[in-house]
């Protein structure tokens, strides 16, 4: 089946600082999604990016399907953007596979 | 927006005890989903159903079982509770299997 792999699986940044979380898949797929889970537990929907490049606010996402990754972009950082940050992609069954996530820590 | 609830935020419960875990989305979705969260192994599908009264196993079915009689309700029900099912279990849905909404989220111990 399809693997996906996150990096890096921990990040701690100073509020004010920009990242990249980066996604690899080891199958084409033609779907892709980035979720955020914060400190209660709760996904929340950041991007449904199967290929391409997509802002908001504050965040962007880019997808190249072609060679296998999504990043996504987090700039000027807020204390409230901490969390785990999830990508899935469609596996065969027609499920979400998902990575183990990139731990975000923002320092004030 | 898309709404997914889930009937608890925290549930106790006791060793063979059966449990139900209610789940319902407000966007007339078709598919919906039940996961599993636990540290170190991440979220792991345990059932899903793409129609009323249908259902499919995922990759961890085991000890589960679920049923969909509306179209916004999708349950969980664990027949005999074990304490290896202590766990956070995520509801989500979707019109689509590859866009989810999620659910807050339901954090079960099994004593």
């Amino acid at each position: 089946g399809i693997q996906v792999e996150q990096s890096p699986p921990d990040l701690i940044l100073q509020e004010g600082a920009n990242s990249t979380l980066r996604c690899n898949f080891s199958d084409s797929v033609n779907n892709l999604q980035w979720f955020h889970q914060n400190p209660w537990g709760q996904l929340i929907n950041l991007f449904y990016i199967p290929s391409g490049t997509k802002q908001n606010g504050r965040l962007s996402a880019t997808t190249v399907a072609t060679e296998r990754y999504s990043l996504l972009y987090i700039s000027s950082s807020q204390t409230t953007d901490s969390g785990v940050y999830f990508c899935a992609v469609g596996g065969s069954q027609g499920n979400l596979i998902f990575g183990k996530g990139t731990k975000l820590s923002v320092k004030p | 927006d898309v709404k997914v609830t889930q009937s608890s935020r925290y549930l106790v419960k006791r060793t063979g005890e059966k449990v139900f875990l209610e789940c319902v989305q407000d966007m007339d979705h078709e598919n919906m989903f039940w996961y599993r969260q636990d540290p170190g192994l991440g979220l792991r599908l345990i059932y899903f159903s793409y129609d009323v009264k249908m259902k499919e196993k995922g990759d961890i079915p085991e000890g589960y079982s679920v049923s969909r009689e509306k179209k916004e309700r999708f349950s969980l029900i664990l027949e005999s509770a074990s304490t290896n099912q202590t766990s956070m279990y995520l509801c989500a849905s979707g019109t689509s299997p590859y866009e989810q909404y999620f659910g807050p989220g339901t954090r079960l111990t099994v004593t």
